[in-house]
């Protein structure tokens, strides 16, 4: 099976500030990667999906981006943060219509 | 556009209690079905993965069911333990690539 790694865990920023946050994947190759963000209590809204090295789609218009440099890295970045993007961020890993792995998640503070 | 729910949000039992957990989805074309268990500031955990041509799926004190026609999913928890207590969520993959989640149903097993 796959195992995704994400750093940093835990996360504060101040507002204005930019972020990089980092996902590997380890046991498969050409993986669709995903990045979601779940506010508590509720379910988990798909940020943005790779299919291939440089592919990105988004799914919702925000002030994050993604970037696929490596076939097994996913990055998640933006440039100002605001106070909305306080969440905790989902790396995601999946082949097709098959099984979807997660990474351990990180803690984003904005304050 | 495709909904997933999950009812009731919350749920608290006693231990040695089964666990019936709900997943209702509006749109019947599914890939598949996967439930998940979340902890507490953790990442998700796949538990069963359901294909939309199989009726259920077991693992050892879990057990889940698929009826695509009503657009419903169950997942059964056998003789619950206090280490049962997470967020349970279900996601349909409603197409190559692309899964929707319900908001979860926290549960709690009490000794």
């Amino acid at each position: 099976s796959q195992t995704i790694h994400q750093w940093p865990a835990t996360l504060v920023q101040p507002v204005g500030s930019p972020l990089s946050l980092e996902c590997t994947v380890e046991g498969t190759s050409n993986p669709n990667l995903y990045w979601y963000r779940q506010a508590a209590g509720r379910g988990l809204q798909l940020l943005f999906y790779s299919v291939g090295i440089g592919q990105i789609s988004s799914e919702v218009p925000q002030n994050l981006s993604a970037s696929r440099p490596q076939d097994r890295q996913f990055i998640l970045s933006s440039k100002k943060l605001l106070l909305s993007d306080s969440g905790f961020y989902l790396c995601a890993s999946g082949q097709g219509t098959y099984e979807q792995y997660f990474g351990p998640g990180t803690r984003l503070t904005v304050t | 556009k495709q909904e997933v729910t999950q009812i009731p949000a919350a749920l608290s039992v006693p231990e040695g209690e089964n666990l019936v957990l709900n997943c209702s989805f509006t749109d019947s074309a599914i890939y598949n079905l996967q439930w998940f268990r979340q902890d507490p500031g953790k990442g998700l955990t796949s538990l069963l993965l359901i294909q939309s041509s199989q009726r259920e799926q077991t693992s050892g004190r879990l057990n889940a069911s698929l009826d695509k026609s009503s657009g419903r999913s169950t997942l059964y928890i056998a003789a619950s333990q206090p280490g049962d207590s997470a967020t349970y969520l279900c996601a349909v993959t409603v197409r190559w690539g692309k899964f929707q989640f319900g908001a979860g149903t926290q549960v709690v097993v009490t000794p």
